[in-house]
C-alpha cells in the first residue's frame, strides 16, 4: 500500500458525459501527478500540482481539467467523454515539487466509456 | 522538447538469464533517472534510481548504469525469476524545478 488513495476504483459512463476522479496523496506529500494509461500504452503524464498550484502540464486535453485543494487532495475532471478516453487513470504523489523525488502511485481508477 | 526513448518494447528471456533494458534521453541537463516496475493489474513502483553524479548503482539482482556523455542509461536484471515479469518504465528529470518524463515501457516476460 503506497498511502495514495484513489476513488472510485471503476467508473463506467457514456460518451458525452462528465466524470470526476479523486486522489488523496500520502501524508506529507505536496505534489500530485495525474497519468493516463491506455491498453498497451505507457504512462502519459497529464498534469502536476504542487501545494495547490499547477506545476507542470503534459499531454492533457482541453476537455480535461484538474485542481488541488487546500487539504492537498486532487480531482481530475473529464468532460465530453469519448470512447478513446477509456483508460486507467493513476495519480501519484511525491514530497517535492520537482521530478527528482520518488513518486508513489495510487491503485488507479479504471474508466470505461461506452 | 524533452524525450525519453526506451527499448525494447517487449523482451522475453529464459528464467535465470539476464535482461537489459535501455533508455536514451534528449535533455543533457537531466540528472535524475528512476526505474519503475508495474506488475500486471498493479500500480507502478520505484525499484531503483540513479543520479548523475554516479555511473552505476546496484541493489541485489538489479543494477542501473548511466552514460552521461552518450545520454543513455540501462537497467540490468540478473538471474531473472518469474516475479520479474512486468512492465518496466524508465524516466528522466532535470531535478529541481522540472517535471519527469517517462519512457513508453518494456514488457518483460520471463520464460520457464
Amino acid at each position: 500500500d503506497s498511502g495514495v488513495t484513489q476513488t472510485p476504483k471503476h467508473l463506467i459512463t457514456a460518451t458525452g458525459q462528465r466524470v470526476t476522479l479523486r486522489c488523496s496523496p500520502r501524508s506529507g506529500d505536496l505534489s500530485v501527478y495525474w497519468y493516463q494509461q491506455s491498453l498497451d500504452q505507457g504512462l502519459q503524464f497529464l498534469i502536476q500540482y504542487y501545494n495547490g498550484e499547477e506545476r507542470a502540464k503534459g499531454n492533457i486535453l482541453e476537455r480535461f481539467s484538474a485542481q488541488q485543494f487546500p487539504d492537498l487532495h486532487s480531482e481530475l475532471n473529464l468532460s465530453s467523454l469519448e470512447l478513446g478516453d477509456s483508460a486507467l487513470y493513476f495519480c501519484a504523489s511525491s514530497v517535492g515539487a520537482s521530478g527528482a523525488y520518488e513518486q508513489y502511485f495510487g491503485p488507479g481508477t479504471r474508466l470505461t466509456v461506452t | 522538447g524533452e524525450n525519453v526513448e526506451q527499448h525494447p518494447s517487449t523482451l522475453s528471456v529464459q528464467e535465470g538469464d539476464s535482461a537489459v533494458i535501455k533508455c536514451t534521453y534528449s535533455d543533457s541537463a537531466s540528472n535524475y533517472f528512476p526505474w519503475y516496475k508495474q506488475e500486471l493489474g498493479k500500480r507502478p513502483q520505484l525499484i531503483i534510481d540513479i543520479r548523475s553524479n554516479v555511473g552505476e548503482k546496484k541493489d541485489q539482482r538489479i543494477a542501473v548504469t548511466l552514460n552521461k556523455t552518450a545520454k543513455h542509461f540501462s537497467l540490468h536484471i540478473t538471474e531473472t525469476q518469474p516475479e520479474d515479469s512486468a512492465v518496466y518504465f524508465c524516466a528522466a528529470s532535470r531535478g529541481r524545478d522540472d517535471k519527469i518524463i517517462f519512457g513508453k515501457g518494456t514488457r518483460l516476460h520471463i520464460l520457464p
